[in-house]
């Protein structure tokens, strides 16, 4: 299970704080990116990063940030400004362009009550 | 933006029948489509893709093709079995933004 890690695989908060979620790589890619995924809605785009120092909004942004400060990592905070955090949480990773196989995390299922 | 529909939403079948997954896409510049499966508890996992240039692609029981002008492609695994149990996500990429539209999933349960 290398290449693509996420840490840790499951997580409890208490609604009103924030909590990072940890993504990290091996395989030197360049994007990298964050999905939220909830029965029945597949997988949906938090943010995404193309490159060190540069990130982008996805369809689902507010709510969350994010950081790309190593090529290897690319954290996620979800913030208490999220409605409805509870979700199981997917990063992954592409040599470059998003026409390229995407490489997934293992994932983190946040609960938040 | 683009929108991807996925069908069926759940898909039951017999061992040694065929399954056919089928997606749309709005966006007529999209030129990528992956295909993923995800076991219960695991990440995605990419099983077969193709590009825009090409009508169909192989690999051994698993087919996918794909028909730009009425901008839809099915995925096609022949001869199923047990494990291929799981859910299956197709996806399409942005023309103008770079990242991948994903359908909503279809849960497919193969049973002996």
């Amino acid at each position: 299970d290398g290449g693509i890690t996420q840490s840790p695989k499951y997580l409890f908060r208490k609604e009103g704080q924030n909590v990072t979620l940890s993504c990290e790589q091996n395989l030197n890619h360049d994007a990298m990116y964050w999905y939220r995924q909830d029965p029945g809605q597949g997988l949906r785009l938090i943010y995404y990063s193309q490159i060190v120092n540069d990130f982008q909004k996805g369809d689902i942004a507010e709510g969350y940030s994010v950081s790309r400060e190593k090529k290897e990592s690319f954290p996620l905070t979800v913030t208490s400004a999220q409605k409805n955090p509870t979700a199981f949480y997917l990063c992954a990773s592409t040599p470059g362009t998003a026409s390229y196989e995407q490489y997934f995390g293992p994932g983190t299922r946040l609960t938040v009550t | 933006g683009e929108n991807v529909e996925q069908h069926p939403s759940t898909l039951s079948v017999q061992e040694g029948d065929s399954a056919v997954i089928k997606c749309t896409y709005s966006d007529s510049a999209s030129n990528y489509f992956p295909w993923y499966k995800q076991e219960l508890g695991k990440r995605p996992q990419l099983i077969i893709d193709i590009r825009s240039n090409v009508g169909e692609k192989k690999d051994q029981r698993i087919a996918v093709t794909l028909n730009k002008t009425a901008k839809h492609f099915s995925l096609h695994i022949t001869e199923t079995q047990p494990e291929d149990s799981a859910v299956y996500f197709c996806a399409a990429s942005t023309a103008d933004t770079d990242k991948l539209i994903f359908g909503t999933g279809t849960r497919l349960q193969v049973f002996p």
